[in-house]
């Protein structure tokens, strides 16, 4: 059984395009976060929800948007694809303070 | 903030022998997570071990095992009898300790290859 997985796995795009990453935990965890791996894989936190509800928001243009319809899902929806969004997307979910657990990445190319 | 160091881009090893990863991060909390984190060609992030920052004693995970110097600020990763599925990029990740959900900060990695 999957624990973290994330669809879809790869994604090639023109820019300027609106586009879709899907993201479901089935641990149970109350937190989920989405992390940006850039081409020299450098991670760094995009945002993190906890039940729901927006808890981190680090320095992301506006174009990128978290929804999270339930405890299970956290998508991320992108605007206006600019070529320097291209990279690996990852989704995580943790318990409370505690270790994360990684889907398997999305890689996002914009041409 | 929080910053992880991760001095050494890249490293080999020769197949069965040991290997050290290095890394250093930079915090004023007193409670926080220290990781590695392994990632293969395929892109998976897999934990490899998580260490306790009120723990004293040193996290091993099988073959793989910490070196914790606390007030040196130090959390390095030993691979003992490497195997060619060691071949991966290692992360060195810090997270605090609290109640709420916090993020990982990750050091830039380095890539470690298991020559045969």
């Amino acid at each position: 059984d999957t624990a973290v997985s994330q669809t879809p796995k790869y994604l090639v795009t023109q820019m300027g395009n609106d586009k879709s990453i899907k993201c479901e935990q089935n641990l149970g965890h109350d937190t989920m976060y989405w992390y940006k791996q850039d081409s020299k894989k450098f991670l760094k936190i995009m945002f993190s929800y906890n039940n729901k509800e927006l808890i981190i928001n680090e320095t992301v243009p506006n174009r990128f948007s978290p929804k999270s319809p339930d405890k299970a899902h956290l998508n991320l929806h992108i605007n206006s694809l600019e070529l320097g969004d291209s990279a690996v997307y990852f989704c995580a979910s943790s318990p409370q303070g505690y270790e994360q657990y990684f889907g398997p990445g999305t890689r996002l190319t914009v041409t | 903030a929080q910053t992880v160091t991760q001095s050494q881009p890249e490293m080999s090893v020769q197949e069965a022998e040991t290997v050290t990863l290095s890394c250093t991060y930079d915090t004023s909390e007193n409670n926080y997570y220290l990781f590695w984190y392994k990632q293969p060609p395929s892109r998976q992030m897999i934990l490899v071990i998580r260490q306790e920052a009120y723990k004293q004693q040193n996290a091993t995970e099988n073959r793989f095992s910490v070196n914790f110097q606390k007030a040196a600020k130090s959390f390095s990763l030993k691979i003992s009898d490497s195997q060619l599925g060691d071949t991966a990029m290692y992360f060195c990740a810090f997270m605090k300790q609290n109640s709420g959900n916090t993020p990982l900060v990750f050091g830039k990695g380095t890539r470690l290859s298991v020559i045969a």
